[in-house]
């Protein structure tokens, strides 16, 4: 079964330091997402990618976060200074979009763990 | 916006009991809906979903729900649990035919079943 794969799986950094997570969504999916999840809190919507640009994103999702799919494969979340409070699981998800009946449904990478100190 | 709630924060059952867990969805129009499991130290797993049709889903390992629309509920349940079903429980909710297709998640439920 296809599946979306996340690197780093665990990511520890210094406080104010830039950190570049990295997926690679499902290979004929059109739409890209990244969640977060701090630990004991629910899962939150970051941003939301499609053809090249977001669609979408939270209030979470300030101008120290941005999103690239640089070479058509790969889908990064870049937070440039990071704080202790990015502390979280960040969860890539891919999706086929509205083309067909039920392509609508997201699949889940395993997520990366980023601990800023 | 839509959003999503579910009041059980912490569900603890003995093997073999009934399991329900409530899950109530604001939005007036139409809406997908999804429950997802995450096991201990595991990534997010899709249970079930529902898009139309028939409002009682099945899923994987014996979980279905049923949509109920003038409650804007879905909620989860299984006849028996056993030990392995102790996770994290999330209900979600998409709005179709939107561009961003982002999913709603409530707080989860943490279900404990003892052994």
């Amino acid at each position: 079964e296809p599946e979306v794969t996340q690197t780093p799986s665990h990511q520890v950094t210094q406080m104010g330091q830039e950190v570049i997570l990295r997926c690679v969504p499902i290979s004929n999916h059109l739409y890209f997402y990244w969640y977060r999840q701090i630990l004991g809190q629910k899962v939150e919507f970051l941003v939301s990618f499609y053809n090249n640009e977001i669609s979408e994103k939270s209030e979470i999702f300030d101008d120290q976060f941005s999103v690239e799919r640089p070479d058509g494969s790969n889908f990064t979340l870049k937070i440039r200074s990071t704080k202790l409070e990015d502390s979280a699981m960040y969860f890539c998800a891919s999706s086929g979009g509205w083309s067909r009946p039920g392509a609508n449904v997201l699949t889940f990478g395993a997520g990366s763990r980023l601990t800023v100190l | 916006a839509q959003s999503v709630s579910q009041h059980n924060h912490h569900v603890i059952l003995s093997e073999a009991a009934s399991l329900e867990l409530g899950c109530n969805y604001s939005y007036g129009g139409t809406v997908n809906l999804f429950w997802y499991v995450q096991y201990p130290g595991q990534h997010l797993q899709l249970l079930l979903k529902y898009f139309s049709g028939d409002p009682l889903v099945k899923g994987i390992k014996g979980f279905e729900a049923e949509f109920i629309k003038s409650k804007f509920s879905f909620n989860l349940r299984k006849p028996s649990v056993q030990w392995s079903d102790t996770a994290e429980y999330f209900c979600a909710v998409t709005i179709p035919n939107t561009n961003a297709g982002k999913s709603t998640f409530g707080d989860g439920t943490t279900l404990t079943v003892k052994p």
